[in-house]
């Protein structure tokens, strides 16, 4: 199956900078990702959805200037998260599906990456 | 999409067991799909049924599809100590994204 690779896996930073994820699709074109929120034994939350070329439409409670997603090629999409604090602390789920904007096809998920905020 | 709810919130059972998880969801669908996700990883993709098929199989694993009742089961037969994981469902509709509910837990004890 086709492969999205996130990076990186784990970072630890300190509360006020910004961190960035990056999330590659590595044998297929994705001109749509979407990124997803996890907490412990929770339910993965979708953020918001990554357009190629265009900017992110977020969903609704999800601060857009607090996580900032870039689309630049079709092949990458990033997440920064900025100015972090503690609360942003979570694991954090990169998807990517065939064709982008369509129903019928199954989506294929990073490896996430586990943020900690100290 | 929408979310699927799944239920048990979590099973456990013994190396060699059948493991059978269930997952209702409100409207129409144009299909359904089951993850699942080890811990602290991403999601695998491991079945799509479409809403015209009542059965579909891979491998272990069997999901069935009651379109009148909403609802769908997925079926380990023969489980492993590695499918210990969090099982997902969600169903495509009108919308291209997939959203997940809180799963299901399976612990398979050796």
């Amino acid at each position: 199956g086709a492969v999205v690779s996130q990076h990186p896996s784990r970072v630890i930073c300190k509360s006020g900078t910004s961190v960035k994820i990056e999330c590659r699709s590595l044998d297929f074109q994705a001109t749509t990702m979407f990124w997803y929120r996890q907490f412990p034994k929770k339910s993965l939350m979708l953020m918001a959805t990554s357009n190629e070329g265009s900017k992110a439409t977020y969903e609704q409670g999800v601060e857009k200037d607090k996580f900032l997603i870039n689309h630049a090629s079709l092949t990458l999409s990033t997440l920064t998260v900025t100015s972090a604090h503690p609360e942003d602390s979570s694991f954090y789920i990169c998807s990517a599906r065939w064709g982008g904007l369509v129903q019928d096809t199954e989506a294929f998920f990073g490896q996430g990456t586990r943020l900690t905020v100290v | 999409s929408q979310q699927g709810e799944e239920d048990p919130q979590a099973l456990s059972i013994q190396e060699g067991e059948n493991a059978t998880m269930n997952c209702s969801y409100k409207t129409s669908i144009n299909n359904l799909q089951w993850y699942r996700q080890n811990s602290g990883r991403g999601l695998v993709h491991l079945i799509l049924i479409r809403s015209n098929e009542r059965e579909k199989h891979s491998g272990r694993l069997r999901v069935t599809l009651d379109t009148s009742k909403k609802s769908s089961s997925l079926l380990i037969t023969a489980s492993r100590a590695a499918d210990t994981a969090s099982y997902f469902c969600t169903s495509g509709g009108s919308n291209y994204k997939l959203t997940f509910g809180k799963g299901t837990l399976l612990t398979v004890n050796p």
